[in-house]
């Protein structure tokens, strides 16, 4: 299996723009996860899913920031407006069921000018 | 509040001494630990885990070490290999089927 895919890898965008944040979990499981590390917050879990239905998204900062997980296969993470404090690494993670042994993405690193 | 702590931000071993890690954690409802490594550019990946039922836990060169009276746990890396050079994050859940807490991570060097 090629593990979790994410994409872009990078992005640089202008303040006021919209960002889609796209990842592709490994096949058959059921568990997504999107995490933000940053510098002065470590990695913080976002939101998470169990059978494409969001779980918790508790750590979801503000209304600027949406998830979907229309399908087992793929997942997207959207910041509209985006400001320079979104700046930061995001990753996208998947396990089989609840297990915690999560496998994560490479990450996006977003830059938003 | 940080609910996973790692004070340590950073940390030099000499290759083939020990490396030791160590996190704190503040809620008792936490029930199993995990610890991740992170190369650079590239995603944490799962190392290790322990239950609260046990307070060793090994594979291989590494072993996790949990004391929960204390609420700290540890990560030893016996012996240390220039490879492990790496960001540790400590994690840590009520049960192993709720979402993790992850720290702040300690950034390993182990010098050749």
């Amino acid at each position: 299996d090629a593990g979790v895919i994410q994409s872009p890898r990078h992005e640089v965008t202008e303040m006021g723009q919209e960002v889609t944040l796209r990842c592709k979990p490994i096949s058959g499981h059921n568990s997504l996860f999107w995490y933000r590390q940053t510098m002065m917050r470590g990695l913080e879990l976002l939101i998470y899913f169990n059978n494409n239905v969001p779980i918790d998204d508790s750590g979801m900062p503000e209304d600027r920031f949406s998830a979907k997980m229309p399908n087992a296969s793929f997942s997207t993470l959207k910041i509209q407006p985006s400001e320079p404090r979104d700046s930061a690494v995001y990753f996208c993670a998947s396990s089989l069921g609840w297990g915690n042994e999560q496998f994560f993405g490479p990450g996006t690193r977003l830059t938003v000018l | 509040d940080q609910q996973v702590k790692q004070n340590s931000p950073s940390l030099s071993v000499q290759e083939g001494r020990i490396s030791i890690l160590n996190c704190d954690y503040t809620n008792s409802m936490f029930d199993y630990f995990l610890w991740y490594k992170k190369y650079p550019a590239e995603g944490p990946t799962f190392l290790i885990s322990i239950s609260s039922i046990k307070d060793k836990n090994e594979d291989g060169r590494f072993t996790v070490f949990l004391n929960k009276s204390a609420k700290h746990l540890s990560l030893h890396i016996v012996p240390s290999q220039p490879g492990d050079s790496a960001v540790y994050f400590c994690a840590a859940s009520k049960t192993s089927y709720d979402k993790v807490i992850f720290g702040p991570g300690t950034s390993l060097s182990v010098i050749p």
